[in-house]
C-alpha cells in the first residue's frame, strides 16, 4: 500500500540555519504530494503541495520538489526562524484511499 | 468562517464509559475523516466518509464507531472507552475524496484522555 517515510526527530536549530526534512513515498501511480504543519497546539494546515513530477511546491519560504525518479519530496528553508518551530508532516494522495501521513517531525528553532 | 469545529476539546474518561466526538464543517466539502495523533505515529485514520451517507474504515478503526449525520456533520463514538484511546483526535473535511487534489482541512483537535 501507500507509505511515506520521513526522517526522525526532533531537529534542532539555530536561527537562520538551513533546513531540511527528508521526506520519501511508496505509492502506485502518481500521486499529489503535500507538506503540512502543526504548530503547537494547533490542527494541521496545508504548507505546499505539487500535484505531479517536477513540479516545485513553495509557500512562506519553504519549497520542496517532487522527484519522481527518487520518489521524494524533501521540504527546505533557506533561513529558519524561531516561529518555525512546529512539526512537519508529508504526505501523499494516490487518489486511491485518503491522504496518508508520515509520521512527522518535529523541529525547533532556538534564537 | 469556521471551518472546521469539533466539540470537546478536551475529555477524561474513565475506563468503559462511552462517549461521541462532534465534528462539523460549514465549507459544503463532501468528504470528511476521523484521525487520532499519537507521538511517534504520527496521524492514523480511523474512519472517513467519502460523500453524506457513506462511511468506511480506516487503518484503526476497532474501538470506534461513527455517524455522518448528515452533510455538514461527523461524530464519532467510543462505545466503550480504554485506556489505548488516549490520544488527540482530529476531524478532517475536503472537497472531494477522489478529487485528486487531497488538500485536508482540519479542525483543532480533541484531547481525551482515558483513566
Amino acid at each position: 500500500g501507500d507509505s511515506v517515510t520521513q526522517m526522525e526527530g526532533p531537529v534542532t536549530l539555530s536561527e537562520e540555519a538551513f533546513l531540511t526534512i527528508n521526506c520519501t513515498y511508496t505509492a502506485t501511480g502518481y500521486p499529489s504530494l503535500f507538506w503540512y504543519v502543526q504548530y503547537p497546539g494547533e490542527g494541521l494546515q496545508l504548507l505546499l503541495k505539487a500535484t505531479k513530477a517536477d513540479d516545485k511546491g513553495s509557500n512562506k519560504g519553504f519549497e520542496a520538489t517532487y522527484r519522481k525518479e527518487t520518489t521524494s519530496f524533501h521540504l527546505e528553508k533557506g533561513s529558519v526562524q524561531v516561529s518555525d518551530s512546529a512539526v512537519y508532516f508529508c504526505a501523499l494522495y494516490s487518489g486511491n484511499t485518503p491522504l496518508v501521513f508520515g509520521k512527522g517531525t518535529r523541529l525547533s528553532v532556538i534564537a | 468562517n469556521a471551518g472546521v469545529t469539533q466539540t470537546p476539546k478536551f475529555q477524561v474518561l474513565k475506563t468503559g464509559q462511552s462517549m461521541t466526538l462532534q465534528c462539523a464543517q460549514d465549507m459544503n466539502h463532501n468528504s470528511m475523516y476521523w484521525y487520532r495523533q499519537d507521538p511517534g505515529m504520527g496521524l492514523r485514520l480511523i474512519y472517513y466518509s467519502a460523500s453524506e451517507g457513506t462511511t468506511d474504515k480506516g487503518e484503526v478503526p476497532n474501538g470506534y464507531n461513527v455517524s455522518r449525520l448528515n452533510k455538514r456533520e461527523f461524530s464519532l463514538r467510543l462505545e466503550s472507552a480504554a485506556p489505548s484511546q488516549t490520544s488527540v483526535y482530529f476531524c478532517a473535511s475536503s472537497v472531494l475524496q477522489t478529487a485528486n487534489t487531497g488538500e485536508l482541512f482540519f479542525g483543532e483537535g480533541s484531547r481525551l484522555t482515558v483513566l
